[in-house]
């Protein structure tokens, strides 16, 4: 399977727990984009990669999250000291490196705070 | 606001009709759409996409209309079968945009 993929596809963890979130791009794709969806509504996005420099951030991206694209293939999304509100399902899309090109989505992470 | 919303929640529809799932947008700058499936527990799919120098464009079973002087996108599914059942995302993208920006959603039911 050539698609986007993304680990683990789903993670319980208690409040004040740190986790990670991988997520392999479609191969050659240079643009890496995370989106977070909570249930009922659409994606929204949190910030994206243009091979490995981090281009734009949401405001949603507060300081306990971080990602990272370091040799410009996958890249990880880490929330330190989650909170009940940082359940969601986080998505990972990839496309090729240009403006107004199609978004590729990965299965998602669902992430579930206690 | 620049968000992208669905006239309808949900749409019920029987095996072999024909769907048509609404879009309104309200970002004038906006020139580029896209329609995306979503089945429970899976990422976005994509459908077919628009671009602002058209008003339609037909895929397998599918066509996009795009009205700009009405701010109006809707998907159409031809002979809609079980399997199209999933929410149904339009997402629009502005020409130095980088982010999509998805409404919220519509049902679609498709019974048997």
């Amino acid at each position: 399977d050539t698609g986007v993929s993304q680990n683990p596809r789903h993670k319980i963890t208690k409040r004040g727990q740190n986790v990670t979130f991988r997520c392999d791009p479609i191969s050659e794709h240079n643009r890496l984009y995370w989106y977070r969806q909570t249930l009922g509504q659409g994606p929204e996005f949190l910030t994206y990669f243009q091979n490995e420099a981090q281009l734009e951030k949401s405001r949603l991206l507060s300081d306990r999250f971080s990602a990272e694209r370091p040799k410009g293939s996958f890249s990880t999304l880490e929330i330190q000291r989650t909170e009940q509100g940082d359940s969601a399902m986080y998505l990972c899309a990839s496309s090729p490196g240009q403006n107004q090109e199609t978004q590729y989505f990965g299965p998602g992470t669902r992430l579930l705070v206690l | 606001g620049e968000s992208v919303g669905l006239h309808l929640p949900t749409l019920s529809v029987q095996e072999g009709d024909n769907s048509i799932i609404n879009c309104a947008y309200s970002n004038s700058a906006s020139d580029y759409f896209i329609w995306y499936k979503q089945e429970s527990g899976k990422g976005p799919q994509f459908i077919i996409d628009i671009r602002s120098n058209m008003d339609k464009r037909q895929g397998q079973r599918v066509t996009v209309l795009l009205n700009k002087t009405v701010k109006h996108l809707s998907l159409q599914i031809a002979a809609t079968q079980p399997g199209d059942s999933a929410v149904y995302f339009c997402a629009e993208n502005t020409h130095a945009g980088t982010a999509l920006i998805f409404g919220k959603g519509t049902t679609l039911s498709v019974s048997s």
